[in-house]
């Protein structure tokens, strides 16, 4: 069965600090694997990885897969209040044409 | 930037009624519509997917006649939760994925929050 899992579930911090969250996975057939901010609503799309080692990078945030060890790493550094939200992590499926989500990770920014 | 929307945001019912939710692609032609479900502080989990002009795929354990769905045209795929019960309540999520997107390109609506009493 695929399975991807994220940890920690759950992060408070205070403004400022710099926060990494991981995610791991075992799937029968890896195409890409797939990072999206969960506020409110709906999710929003970060990253998308398909090459290990290469570090994505957007503003304070980026992102850096490992296809060896199965898992993916989001770093947010100089963390704001307007960066909490759920933070989600997604692998695509060779051939499946689907999404399998993990927990997500509920981070919390502190003033 | 691609656009999806849901209707409606919130919808209550009644127990055994049938409730419809509408998913749009507003500004890109969506060939294939996902259907999530996420109870609180879950993830989302697949329920099934639709391409246009075809019989969507459910993912194990949904039931596919309680859980309709309908992908009519390239802008537009329903779910309908029919006889819905209050295990049924929880949040539906659709996202889009154009003809050029890869499967990981999923634009998102704004989520349905259904609550059946």
């Amino acid at each position: 069965e695929d399975k991807v899992v994220q940890s920690p579930l759950s992060l408070v911090v205070h403004e400022g600090d710099t926060v990494t969250l991981n995610c791991s996975y075992e799937v029968t057939n890896f195409r890409s694997l797939l990072w999206y901010k969960q506020e409110k609503k709906a999710p929003t799309f970060l990253f998308m990885l398909t090459s290990s080692g290469i570090e994505k990078k957007s503003g304070r945030l980026s992102s850096i897969l490992d296809k060896k060890e199965l898992f993916s790493i989001l770093n947010i550094t100089a963390t704001q209040t307007g960066d909490s939200a759920i933070y989600l992590c997604a692998v695509e499926i060779q051939g499946a044409q689907k999404l399998v989500f993990g927990q997500g990770t509920r981070l919390t920014i502190n003033p | 930037g691609a656009v999806v929307s849901q209707h409606p945001s919130w919808v209550i019912c009644k127990s055994g009624t049938s409730v419809k939710i509408e998913c749009r692609s507003l500004d890109f032609q969506a060939t294939t519509m996902f259907w999530y479900r996420q109870f609180p502080k879950q993830s989302l989990m697949l329920m099934a997917t639709s391409n246009e002009g075809s019989k969507a795929t459910y993912e194990q354990g949904v039931e596919k006649d309680k859980f309709l769905i309908n992908h009519a045209s390239l802008t537009l795929s329903t779910l309908t939760v029919t006889s819905a019960h209050p295990e049924d309540s929880s949040f539906y999520i659709c996202s889009a994925r154009g003809t050029s997107g890869f499967v990981g390109e999923q634009f998102f609506g704004p989520g349905t929050r259904l609550t059946v009493l």
